[in-house]
């Protein structure tokens, strides 16, 4: 079936550098993706979003990359600083109601 | 205060019990939602209610039923539980069914012994 994943389960950086998070989708239908971040013993929270028909968006020191002609999509952040440090998802719709999530990637930010 | 809340925050519990989690949501959103996180971290929605009415219903075991009073309210009840329901569940809500930018409760930690 169809599926959203990562590329690497863990990814270690520097504090100050910057981070880029990747994801891949297999579903040519989907039309709109979501970041969220989970701290340790918390819920997931939302960073940001993008829709189908835009190639970027920018938020505060992040910024969602999407390219739709090889199905990945990618969440930077910049000067990553240890309250970063956190579970990262990357999520996609394909109409409906429903939220597809990948399966995470750890980000730990070395002091 | 807290935007979508879900007690209690730690449930352990014996095979075969009963027992319900609760989940309230002040934010005024017409959807909310159940999900399942194992210990990989994967999140699998669960359910999910709008205005009171199920729209999403995957494929989980019925001893797993959920009920929701009123729009801001989503409970689960998991009847006879069973080692593999040990997981974090995650209420969230959003501001209508598309399912979008859903805000997420800070989860109920089971552990069925």
């Amino acid at each position: 079936g169809e599926s959203v994943g990562l590329h690497l389960p863990t990814l270690s950086v520097q504090e100050g550098d910057n981070s880029i998070i990747n994801c891949a989708y297999s579903n040519s239908a989907s039309d709109y993706f979501i970041w969220y971040k989970q701290e340790s013993g918390k819920g997931p929270q939302f960073i940001i979003d993008i829709r189908s028909n835009m190639d970027k968006r920018q938020g505060q020191r992040v910024t969602v990359l999407l390219n739709k002609t090889v199905k990945h999509l990618s969440l930077q952040i910049a000067a990553t600083q240890p309250g970063d440090s956190a579970v990262y998802f990357c999520a996609e719709k394909a109409g409906g109601n429903k939220l597809t999530f990948g399966t995470g990637t750890q980000l730990k930010v070395e002091l | 205060d807290t935007a979508v809340s879900q007690t209690p925050k730690y449930l352990v519990t014996q095979m075969g019990n009963d027992k319900s989690i609760k989940c309230e949501q002040n934010l005024g959103h017409d959807t909310m939602y159940w999900y399942k996180q194992d210990s990989k971290k994967f999140l699998k929605i669960m359910f999910s209610y709008n205005n009171k009415e199920l729209i999403i219903n995957e494929t989980v075991p019925n001893r797993f039923s959920p009920k929701s009073p009123d729009k801001a309210h989503l409970n689960l009840h998991i009847n006879s539980l069973e080692l593999g329901d040990s997981a974090v569940y995650f209420c969230a809500s959003s501001q209508e069914a598309g399912g979008e930018t859903q805000y997420f409760g800070p989860g109920t930690r089971l552990l069925v012994l």
